[in-house]
């Protein structure tokens, strides 16, 4: 069974550049049928699409953060990774990684997710 | 980009009772290559990441209790509880996926509690 575990630093400094890595186990990152994902969901609000990886390598990202998301994959390391450059306190939230499963467009496996807060 | 809305915000249905959510996309998220709606419903509780419920607007997840379940076509969706649990008490997302471009959003949420 494939799980997701996020990990990264928790307090990030405005205009700094967030970083998160997703590690994958109980299957290869390498497997086709799944997107690799980032999902957020700032405190007491709903959820947001950052943006997706294919197994390919092809990325997606939300139109809205494009301009500062890089999402990447390490096969090697069988973990795929977030960042997130030029924060500010609107970019604090908890951080979650999933496999977007193309064939059905949902995302059936989440990480635990990860509190990242912007503050100096 | 497509909108996801979301009806009510928040709703309240005593055990035992049926309990409806709505969610209205602002274009049709229909696929005619395949006839299916690129429409997911995700159930949140606190603390926890979202579980995925019901994906192509109707089609229960895996080890989903059967009394969930999705209908609707196009534009609007419904998430169905047919009898209210205490377990269920949660946060409901609605969730869209559109291929070309690549574009997912979901819907503000429904906060469900027991009356």
């Amino acid at each position: 069974q494939l799980q997701l575990q996020e990990s990264g630093s928790g307090l990030v400094k405005p205009s700094q550049t967030l970083s998160l890595t997703c590690a994958v186990s109980g299957g290869s990152i390498s497997s086709g049928g799944y997107s690799w994902s980032w999902i957020r969901q700032p405190p007491g609000k709903g959820l947001e699409w950052i943006g997706y990886i294919y197994h390919s390598g092809s990325t997606y990202y939300n139109p809205s953060l494009k301009s500062r998301v890089t999402i990447s994959v390490d096969r090697s390391k069988n973990q795929f990774s977030l960042k997130l450059s030029s924060v500010t306190a609107a970019d604090t939230a908890v951080y979650y990684c999933a496999t977007l499963e193309l064939g059905i467009g949902a995302f059936d496996i989440w990480g635990q997710g990860t509190m990242v807060t912007v503050s100096s | 980009d497509i909108v996801m809305t979301q009806s009510p915000d928040s709703l309240a249905v005593s055990l035992g009772e049926r309990a409806t959510i709505n969610c209205k996309s602002s274009q049709s998220v229909l696929y005619s290559s395949n006839n299916k709606n690129y429409l997911a419903w995700y159930q949140q509780k606190p603390g926890q990441p979202p579980k995925l419920l019901i994906y192509w607007a109707s089609t229960r997840e895996s080890g989903v209790p059967d009394r969930f379940s999705g209908s609707g076509s196009g534009t609007d969706f419904t998430l169905t509880i047919s009898s209210l649990q205490a377990e269920d008490v949660a946060v409901y997302y609605c969730q869209q996926y559109y291929s070309t471009p690549p574009s997912i959003t979901f819907g503000q949420g429904t906060r469900l509690e027991i009356k």
